[in-house]
């Protein structure tokens, strides 16, 4: 099946410095990805769309400049924390679409990060 | 997006039938049928989608009502490796333009 890989697994990074995590489709063209955010027991928070060639799309309540969103090539998105703070420790998960009408998202293995 | 409604949990025994229950009343015309699953610390895992159709794969089988208010999740044999949040999601397109809206979805728990 489809193999979105997402890297890296975990982050521990200090208050104020930036990272950045990437999400690979390893098997097919991923005209759009998703970025969600998870907390400790809850769903998973939509944060951004981003098609290929485009600005993302935020939503409500996502800061676009803080959480900074490429989708330079079909196969590849990156979310960037920047200037992170304790309270962007979370669990961020990114999935890719291929585009066909009715075909399932596929996920990535989620990337803790923890911000100290 | 229509909204969802299915169980905060369910226990099964190991090596038996699993039915999940998903009631969407709201459920449009164009509105795919998702289930995913999800174990701890991980992302979540495609399970198996349907429109209109009852549909089976390697991994499950979904029951989609007549009317299409209501689906079941149907896992013939569960194992512990089956315990997971499991997500019904109604998706327009199958979630390919818009993502997908997760719920709180049901915590199955499998006894050994």
């Amino acid at each position: 099946g489809a193999v979105v890989s997402q890297h890296p697994s975990r982050v521990i990074c200090k208050s104020g410095t930036s990272v950045k995590i990437e999400c690979r489709s390893l098997d097919f063209q991923a005209t759009t990805m998703f970025w969600y955010r998870q907390f400790p027991k809850q769903s998973l928070m939509l944060m951004a769309t981003s098609n290929e060639g485009s600005k993302a799309t935020y939503e409500q309540g996502v800061e676009k400049d803080k959480f900074l969103i490429n989708h330079a090539s079909l196969t590849l998105s990156t979310l960037t924390v920047t200037s992170a703070h304790p309270e962007d420790s979370s669990f961020y998960i990114c999935s890719a679409s291929s585009g066909i009408w009715g075909s399932p998202l596929h996920f990535g293995n989620g990337t803790r990060l923890t911000v100290t | 997006d229509a909204k969802t409604t299915q169980p905060n949990s369910m226990e099964s025994n190991e090596e038996e039938p699993v039915h999940l229950p998903c009631n969407h009343s709201t459920i449009s015309g164009t509105d795919y049928i998702h289930w995913y699953r999800q174990l701890p610390s991980q992302g979540p895992e495609y399970v198996i989608h349907g429109l209109t159709s009852n549909v089976n794969n390697r991994m499950a089988s979904l029951a989609i009502a007549e009317d299409r208010k209501s689906s079941t999740l149907i896992l013939h044999r569960a194992t512990l490796r089956d315990a997971a949040v499991y997500y019904c999601i109604l998706a327009y397109s199958g979630g390919g333009a818009d993502g997908l809206t997760f719920g709180k979805g049901t915590h199955l728990i499998i006894q050994p």
